[in-house]
């Protein structure tokens, strides 16, 4: 258990299909964050969430959609995917304010887009 | 902007060391980091070295930092089967009040009995 939950573990979607992922800390962290992660690239940030406010948008396409309504809880809402969308999203959470921190990871929502 | 490279694979025999490398290009990063992703599981961190520092030993684990070269690796010593696994090199910089982690590829680590 390492405190941060992911749900679904796993997901198929159509391309025409709207879904969302869910992200749950309870380490009482102040930052939140979305991964993806394919074969043979680097893991990829996509967003990051300080205090239910997003401080990273990295290029991260709209059908991508965010939302952080507390501190304790991110979503990611998927909308009109792509199969190149197929990865492993990964959530993480950390207490970043002093430079260290340990990021937290969920286990991750494997992604199948048809 | 941010940028962090490892090899893909390594492959070694049990009971040897294990060196697993990485560049990294921040060079205001105050610390650097190794995690470990098991199959199934998200990442967890391993260890981690401040970036005053040139050495770390922890048990079987020996970070080297080089600044100079933003060279930064992780050895492994007497690896085990236990050991395979995803090793993630990583950086941290301040975005709004918090910090972003940003992470090179992985190296799979495969030990062969």
């Amino acid at each position: 258990e390492t405190g941060v939950t992911q749900t679904p573990r796993h997901l198929v979607m159509g391309m025409t299909n709207k879904k969302s992922l869910k992200c749950e800390q309870h380490l009482g962290h102040n930052a939140m964050y979305w991964y993806k992660q394919s074969a043979k690239k680097p893991l990829e940030l996509m967003f990051v969430y300080n205090f239910k406010e997003q401080t990273e948008n990295n290029s991260v396409p709209s059908r991508f959609s965010p939302e952080c309504p507390n501190s304790s809880h991110l979503f990611l809402h998927l909308h009109t995917l792509q199969p190149e969308d197929s990865a492993l999203y990964l959530c993480a959470s950390s207490q970043a304010e002093t430079g260290f921190a340990e990021a937290f990871f969920g286990q991750g929502t494997r992604l199948t887009v048809v | 902007g941010e940028d962090v490279e490892q090899s893909l694979f390594l492959s070694v025999r049990e009971g040897d060391s294990s060196v697993i490398n990485c560049t990294y290009t921040d060079s205001s990063s105050t610390y650097l980091y190794w995690y470990k992703q098991e199959p199934g599981a998200g990442l967890q961190l391993l260890t981690y070295i401040f970036s005053n520092m040139d050495m770390k030993q922890d048990q079987r684990l020996t970070v080297l930092l080089n600044k100079k070269d933003k060279h930064l690796s992780l050895r492994i010593a007497d690896t085990q089967t236990g050991d395979s696994a995803i090793y993630f090199c990583a950086e941290s910089s301040p975005t709004s009040g918090t910090y972003k982690y940003i992470f090179g590829t992985g190296t799979r680590l495969k030990v062969l009995a």
